[in-house]
């Protein structure tokens, strides 16, 4: 089985700050990491994905998350945050091989970008 | 191209209720999941349909919800009797067939309160 743990719930940061999101995982298997955001009011969008490759992937409003195997971390990042960047975010992984992609999520982290 | 939407958007019923919530995905894409995110906590797999047939239902909670996905089109996701602890929001999503399609699009949810 796998697991996505997200320690912080909640991240409050000032406009233009950098901003780093937090995500572990742990699966006796190989794993696609995904990242995913909810603005208020609407549904899940994706931001980001790791497959294979440089494992460093970017989305496009500025992003990035670097895959750590060793560590098996996701972090999320980015160096300067706008206000239009608050929003729930989510990690999460499916397994490479069979379980027909299905996602395993942590519990969120919550994204408030102040003046 | 329309997204993934869901009806309704919103539900409050009393417990013991009969409620259906229904999933229209983006046209053309066999694969379908629903989860469901209980307040505070991560958003949890229910189950995966491809076209029509039930792929994997290991995620649902117990008897008392029932899925179905005649024609492979639309799905509905029916909760009887419902329990107070049943609340949460609801989502799915969908994903084009192919074994380069890891990307699931998501609806905006239908959020549940069982009173």
């Amino acid at each position: 089985a796998q697991s996505v743990t997200q320690l912080d719930s909640q991240v409050p940061v000032f406009e233009e700050a950098p901003v780093e999101l937090r995500c572990n995982y742990s699966s006796s298997v190989s794993v696609y990491l995904f990242w995913y955001v909810q603005y208020p009011n609407q549904g899940l969008q994706l931001l980001l994905k790791y497959l294979s490759g440089s494992t460093l992937v970017e989305s496009i409003n500025g992003f990035e998350a670097e895959f750590n195997k060793s560590q098996t971390s996701f972090h999320l990042r980015k160096p300067s945050v706008h206000i239009s960047d608050t929003a729930e975010y989510f990690c999460a992984v499916s397994v490479r091989a069979g379980g027909g992609n299905k996602l395993t999520f942590g519990t969120g982290t919550q994204l408030k970008v102040e003046l | 191209e329309a997204g993934v939407t869901q009806f309704p958007s919103h539900s409050v019923i009393e417990k013991g209720q009969t409620v259906t919530l229904r999933c229209d995905p983006i046209s053309g894409h066999d694969n379908l999941y629903w989860y469901r995110r209980v307040m505070g906590k991560e958003i949890k797999f229910l189950l995966h349909f491809v076209k029509e047939s039930k792929q994997d239902e290991s995620g649902m909670p117990n008897n008392r919800f029932l899925a179905e996905r005649t024609g492979g089109t639309y799905s509905t996701l029916k909760v009887q009797p419902a329990e107070l602890e049943d609340s949460g929001v609801y989502f799915c999503a969908s994903r084009p067939r192919g074994w380069n399609t890891d990307t699931q699009y998501f609806g905006p949810g239908t959020r549940l309160t069982v009173l």
